[in-house]
């Protein structure tokens, strides 16, 4: 079994401030990691993800995440955000179960970005 | 655009009604994913599909069901519809394992179903 964990439901930060958004997960198996954004009134798109290699992986609109393997961790980050920024984020892991890929969704975490 | 087209947008129905949801996924991906998403319950997986198989089952009511077709288009029907049914509802595709990236999902729009 897999799980996903995003400990914050919401994030307030000033604009221009840097930003992190956690994210912990639990797998018996290999993984990949995902970072989704949703928008007000859009569908999910894909701000970065982790499939192998270098730890350290960018995303689009100046995001980044670290894949930490010993502390099961895939933090997201930015450093300086803007009034665009706000919108939910969902942390995502995919692993192979039982001949297929099964993706588990964190609960989201809603980034609101103050003027 | 992500690829994945979801009909209708929006949907206005009321209670006791049932309505169909439909997905069509991105140019060769094979599996399918239905989520929920509402205020009070956030991101809900449903039920998900592969070449037409039901692969794996979320948190889907029994009155809820949902297939995939031979072209690989999926509907998701939704019946006896409570007013707690309403919710954004996302379909979203994957290419087919083994394939490199094959947990990453490309999501539609939604459908936006209000029940009344």
């Amino acid at each position: 079994a897999q799980s996903v964990t995003q400990l914050d439901s919401q994030v307030p930060v000033f604009e221009e401030a840097p930003v992190e958004l956690r994210c912990n997960y639990s797998s018996s198996v290999s993984v990949y990691l995902f970072w989704y954004v949703q928008y007000p009134n859009q569908g999910l798109q894909l701000l970065l993800k982790y499939l192998s290699g270098s730890t350290l992986v960018k995303g689009i609109n100046g995001f980044e995440a670290e894949f930490n393997k010993s502390q099961t961790s895939f933090h997201l980050r930015k450093p300086s955000v803007h009034i665009s920024d706000t919108a939910e984020y969902f942390c995502a892991v995919s692993a192979v179960s039982g001949g297929y890929q099964k993706v588990t969704f964190g609960t989201g975490t809603k980034l609101q970005v103050i003027p | 655009d992500s690829g994945v087209t979801q009909t209708p947008k929006h949907l206005i129905t009321a209670t006791g009604q049932r309505v169909t949801l439909r997905c069509s996924p991105r140019s060769g991906d094979l599996s399918v994913y239905w989520y929920q998403q509402s205020l009070d319950q956030g991101l809900q997986f449903l039920i998900q599909y592969y070449n037409g198989e039901e692969r794996a089952k979320g948190n889907i009511l029994e009155r809820f069901s949902a297939q995939q077709f031979p072209d690989l288009h999926s509907e998701l029907n939704l019946s006896s519809l409570e007013l707690g049914d309403s919710a954004l509802y996302f379909c979203a595709s994957s290419v087919a394992y083994p394939n490199p990236g094959s947990g990453e999902l490309f999501f539609g729009e939604g459908s936006r179903l209000t029940v009344l």
